[in-house]
């Protein structure tokens, strides 16, 4: 079993819909990361977590470190944020960023 | 300005070949790494250089050689190359302590 589960592992959209992607993780951490990867194949990190929330644009990340569980969500969805979102976590105690990934999960957003 | 880059971006070549992907970074960042992402878009770390001290390496064939002339540059050299090898490689940096990490826009290699 990964280290890191990600659901769903495939999500499609109407545009304008709320999403929201989960993310679990069994072992203790010093950071989350969200990125995104889009169809050309970049991999941006969208936001880099270690309590509480984040908000960027209509993106926003939560984590809850005692249930080791993160969420992204997107408001008013739209047909460009269709990409690959992937959860990846820094276990505790690693001090140089080595990022175990999760699965990715598809996300489709249709006009 | 492009913060890590890797060139080639696209490499076809025959099984049995050596090969290397470069990477520079412009972030002045201390630690590289090397993410292989495979044909099912798992991405899993492979090797990460702080300082051109190799600190992480994940049981990697030892084929795969990076190598870091200096702090700005992580190379990879593949001797060999094996079908299995097709996937698309990914340069990163980052800062210890801050963890942010910058990507690299990939090198999809490709064994035939």
């Amino acid at each position: 079993k990964n280290e890191v589960e990600q659901s769903p592992q495939n999500l499609t959209a109407q545009e304008g819909e709320f999403i929201t992607i989960n993310c679990s993780y069994s072992v203790g951490i010093s950071a989350l990361h969200w990125l995104q990867q889009h169809p050309g194949g970049g991999i941006v990190s969208l936001f880099m977590l270690s309590s509480g929330k984040k908000k960027h644009g209509r993106l926003i990340a939560t984590i809850n470190i005692q249930e080791k569980h993160s969420s992204l969500h997107i408001t008013a969805s739209h047909p460009r944020d269709s990409a690959v979102y992937i959860c990846a976590v820094i276990a505790g105690g690693t001090s140089y960023g080595k990022l175990t990934f999760g699965q990715g999960t598809i996300l489709t957003v249709h006009p | 300005d492009t913060a890590v880059s890797q060139t080639p971006k696209y490499l076809v070549t025959q099984m049995g070949n050596d090969k290397s992907i470069k990477c520079e970074q412009n972030l002045g960042h201390d630690t590289m790494y090397w993410y292989k992402q495979d044909s099912k878009k798992f991405l899993k770390i492979m090797f990460s250089y702080n300082n051109k001290e190799l600190i992480i390496n994940e049981t990697v064939p030892n084929r795969f050689s990076p190598k870091s002339p200096d702090k700005a540059h992580l190379n990879l050299h593949i001797n060999s190359l094996e079908l299995g090898d097709s996937a698309v490689y990914f340069c990163a940096s980052s800062q210890p302590g801050q963890a942010v990490a910058f990507f690299g826009q990939g090198t999809r290699l490709t064994v035939v």
